[in-house]
């Protein structure tokens, strides 16, 4: 069976203390991986896609990264308006339409 | 703006009832999704429509039902027979449905039953 894994559930940065999310995935044949921000009681945001091991995509102090097995989002330097849910999803060969969602990291950044 | 709309917020529902939350979006987008989200768990497709006049069913579509009868439009119907139906409902949208996990979500529907 397709499966997402995020991990951790929850993490509490300090201001500029750098750090990673992780995202494992475990399917049939990888179409793409996505990363999305969401802030609490809205929709999701789209950040990255990647499409194979090796690709790195960065947005301000955001990069992410893949390998055959699993994402990192890295965070340099956080803000508190980094704070939110980032949330890890993939398409695989045989899903076509469908994106499989993992169940998110919160990231908490205190001043 | 360009956008997805999706109404109302915030709604309350007593058992036994059907709602309807309507999604509308103004990007031309072909493809437009349902997802619902519960805590501590990933997003969960309900349905999806990559046309007009065209959808299908998702992994959970039980207790739920759509039509696609206007690029603009996806409203979503909670029947009674959604036996858990409390959640955040997104509606999403992307330019082709197949090619990109670039998805353009609204800012969601929160249904609780009284």
């Amino acid at each position: 069976e397709d499966q997402v894994t995020q991990s951790p559930e929850a993490l509490r940065l300090q201001e500029g203390e750098s750090s990673s999310l992780n995202c494992s995935y475990t399917v049939s044949g990888l179409r793409g991986l996505f990363w999305y921000r969401q802030d609490p009681g809205k929709g999701p945001e789209f950040l990255f896609t990647l499409y194979s091991a090796g690709e790195e995509k960065e947005k301000e102090r955001l990069k992410a990264t893949l390998t055959k097995k699993e994402s990192f989002l890295h965070i340099t330097a956080p803000k508190p308006e980094d704070s939110a849910t980032y949330l890890c999803a993939v398409r695989t060969m045989d899903s076509s339409y469908k994106l499989i969602f993992g169940s998110g990291t919160r990231l908490l950044v205190r001043p | 703006d360009g956008g997805i709309t999706q109404s109302p917020k915030y709604l309350f529902r007593k058992e036994g009832q059907n709602v309807t939350l309507s999604c509308e979006q103004n990007l031309n987008h072909d493809a437009m999704y349902w997802y619902r989200q519960d805590p501590g768990q990933g997003l969960r497709l309900i349905y999806y429509s990559q046309i007009v006049n065209d959808f299908q069913k998702g992994d959970i579509a039980e207790g739920y039902s759509v039509s696609r009868e206007k690029k603009e439009s996806f409203p979503l119907t909670v029947t009674s027979a959604q036996k858990n139906p409390t959640a955040f409902y997104l509606c999403a949208s992307s330019p082709d449905g197949a090619n990109t996990g670039e998805l353009f979500f609204g800012e969601g529907s929160r249904l609780t039953v009284l």
